[in-house]
């Protein structure tokens, strides 16, 4: 069964970096197709997608949100790293990551459980 | 971006009832159209991909249709955990969007 788990602050402040690690059991990063991805939900809104990478270290990012998003994988320690910059209050909400089965095709059909990220001074 | 608009934005329904709500996209996504649940403080969960594809250990209660901008997920027999939040999302090209979602609320 494909698990994966996100971690990181639960409090940054205005102007700082965010960094959230997925570590993800039960699949590889190095075989092909797969990608992991990450998902944002702010407080009582929708899904927006931020960035996925793929086994073959493509990267996708969220148009709006590409100038301050960079995504990365450490496939020896089953992680996907993603570092936000600029954190704005604007920018709580919950970070899922989320397992993608199908190059170019964006869909999750595993999902971690979630961290709540509270940007503040 | 291709927007994802669900309707209604909440239904009230019975246990045991047929319900069935929609999305449209802003354009042609052809099959491309993703159904999840989700319930309060939990991750969405995967029902359907390709618009009619039941995604593993789904029930089969759950029913997708739909092609190019007009979609309909419709569950048979509501269960009482059913009731949640349901988002659609198109994966026919980048960046995915996702609908605002429909909540399910028990009457």
């Amino acid at each position: 069964q494909i698990t994966l788990k996100e971690s990181g602050p639960t409090l940054v402040k205005p102007t700082q970096t965010l960094t959230l690690t997925c570590t993800f059991s039960e699949f590889s990063l190095s075989t092909g197709e797969v990608g992991v991805g990450w998902i944002r939900q702010p407080p009582g809104k929708t899904l927006e997608w931020l960035a996925l990478i793929y086994w073959d270290d493509d990267e996708r990012y969220s148009p709006s949100l590409r100038s301050r998003l960079t995504i990365t994988k450490d496939t020896s320690k089953n992680q996907v790293v993603l570092t936000m910059t600029n954190m704005d209050p604007l920018d709580t909400g919950t970070y899922y990551c989320a397992h993608s089965p199908y190059y170019n095709n964006y869909f999750f059909d595993y999902w971690g459980q979630g961290t709540l990220v509270t940007v503040s001074s | 971006d291709i927007q994802m608009t669900q309707s209604p934005s909440s239904l009230s329904a019975s246990v045991g009832d047929r319900v069935t709500f929609t999305c449209r996209a802003s354009q042609s996504i052809s099959n491309y159209l993703n159904w999840y649940q989700q319930k309060p403080g939990k991750a969405p969960k995967l029902l359907i991909y390709a618009a009619s594809t039941l995604q593993s250990g789904v029930p089969s209660t759950f029913r997708g249709s739909g092609s190019g901008t007009d979609f309909t997920l419709t569950i048979s027999g509501l269960q009482p955990e059913d009731f949640a939040t349901y988002y659609c999302q198109q994966s026919y090209s980048s960046p995915p969007t996702f609908g605002q979602g429909t909540k399910v609320e028990i009457k």
